[in-house]
């Protein structure tokens, strides 16, 4: 089944513990993405990547790190995680490198920073 | 920040009302993409339009592009408990100079019906 999977699902962490979020898709799709979902602001993009060891910053950039070693996987790293990183965290993949074709999120991953 | 702008953020209608929400740039978009996300799920793609002035059916939804390429709609007929839900647009922002910026997202209308 061509999917998006992320991991954890769920993790409550306290502030400065690093953590990696997990995503890894199986469709052979360039380029992938991450996006935080917050109330009354809508999905925002974290970081991107057009193809393995090309990255970018979204809108959103400060406090994230990623890496694209390989194709199918693009984790999300805090380095040092901070309360207002608190949100719903969404991988996505697409088709094409310049990011315009469908969309395929994963399920989401919910981080709360005490 | 974003600069496809969304409205409205929600919607209250009665099962079997009309539903419309309301996407514009301030700048040309290559294409329009919009999704729908479940209560608790995740954006699911809906449909893509391209062209100026397209407009594509799904069933009871009806999507629609502007002329100059900078607006959208997404109107859906007879509303029905399923279709609870946000829905986004999302666009590429192309620039005067040639350049073109990510795939940004609206911030969502959330549709909420009571029965």
């Amino acid at each position: 089944e061509a999917q998006v999977t992320q991991n954890p699902r769920y993790l409550i962490t306290v502030t400065g513990k690093k953590l990696t979020v997990t995503c890894s898709q199986n469709m052979n799709h360039e380029y992938m993405s991450w996006y935080r979902q917050d109330p009354g602001l809508g999905l925002r993009q974290i970081y991107y990547s057009m193809n393995v060891e090309v990255t970018d910053k979204g809108d959103v950039p400060e406090g994230y790190k990623v890496s694209r070693k390989e194709k199918r996987n693009f984790p999300l790293i805090l380095e040092s995680p901070s309360p207002n990183q608190t949100s719903l965290y969404f991988c996505a993949s697409s088709y094409g490198t310049s990011g315009s074709d469908e969309q395929f999120f994963g399920p989401g991953t919910r981080l709360t920073v005490l | 920040g974003q600069q496809v702008m969304q409205i409205p953020q929600y919607q209250h209608v009665q099962e079997g009302e009309d539903f419309t929400t309301y996407c514009n740039s301030s700048t040309t978009l290559s294409n329009i993409q919009w999704y729908k996300q479940r209560p608790g799920g995740h954006p699911v793609f809906l449909i893509q339009l391209v062209k100026s002035g397209e407009v594509k059916k799904q069933k009871r939804l009806t999507f629609q592009f502007g002329e100059a390429k900078k607006n959208s709609s997404l109107h859906i007929t007879a509303t029905q408990t399923t279709d609870v839900g946000t829905y986004f647009c999302a666009g590429i922002r192309l620039y005067s100079g040639g350049g073109a910026d990510g795939l940004t997202f609206g911030k969502g209308t959330h549709l909420i019906i009571q029965p």
